[in-house]
């Protein structure tokens, strides 16, 4: 079955550490997201790319780096620099030049300890 | 910027009846809107997808207008049922036909039996 995987579903994190989020769609969709939810809030754009190395900034990049390096990857990292990293990540992907949905992973919850 | 809010945090309504949830925006005129089911500890999931141009679609039991006027969605369940109880989001471009969407915070639906 075509798909979204994000792993790994819950991460912790302690003070000062980069951690990593994985991302992998078998949809061949070009496009693809992270978002960042936070309890009663919507959800936040970090970074978006729609192709292959190429990725832009979205509302909040601050404190985090991705690479597209492969059109089925598309992973997140969220470096130390990233204050109040605790919430929950979500990856999505999407068709190029077409207004359908996108597709979401299951998400990653990622704690700092 | 675009501001997107949703009605109340939570609507509890009984089975049978039709539950309306309410998209409104702001500063902009974007040329789609999409609404989303999302579950505890999971990822969205696509319901539909109305473009400007269209007043009104259907999708089985659920009904989405666009009043681009009085820039709002409403989002329709009707005979609604106990499995309908989740978070419904919408959605819209960050800029007229953009693919990046920015997101509600959502209304949270229960549906009591």
């Amino acid at each position: 079955d075509g798909g979204i995987t994000q792993s790994p579903k819950y991460l912790f994190r302690k003070e000062g550490q980069n951690v990593t989020l994985s991302c992998e769609q078998n949809l061949n969709h070009d496009a693809m997201y992270w978002y960042r939810q936070d309890p009663g809030q919507g959800l936040r754009l970090i970074y978006y790319s729609q192709i292959v190395n190429d990725f832009q900034k979205g509302d909040i990049a601050e404190g985090y780096s991705v690479s597209r390096e492969k059109k089925e990857s598309f992973p997140l990292t969220v470096t130390s620099a990233q204050k109040n990293p605790t919430a929950f990540y979500l990856c999505a992907s999407t068709e190029i030049g077409a207004r359908y949905g996108y597709t979401f992973g299951s998400g990653t919850r990622l704690t700092v300890v | 910027s675009q501001k997107i809010e949703q009605n109340s945090e939570a609507l509890n309504i009984q089975e049978g009846k039709t539950a309306t949830l309410t998209c409104n925006y702001t500063n902009y005129s974007p040329a789609y809107l999409q609404w989303y089911r999302q579950d505890p500890g999971r990822g969205p999931v696509f319901l539909l997808l109305i473009r400007e141009n269209e007043k009104e679609k259907r999708k089985e039991r659920l009904k989405v207008t666009f009043d681009t006027t009085l820039k709002q969605s409403l989002f329709h369940i009707t005979a609604s049922q106990p499995a309908d109880s989740a978070t419904y989001l919408c959605a819209l471009p960050y800029s007229g036909s953009a693919r990046q969407l920015t997101f509600g915070s959502g209304t949270q639906l229960t549906v009591l039996p």
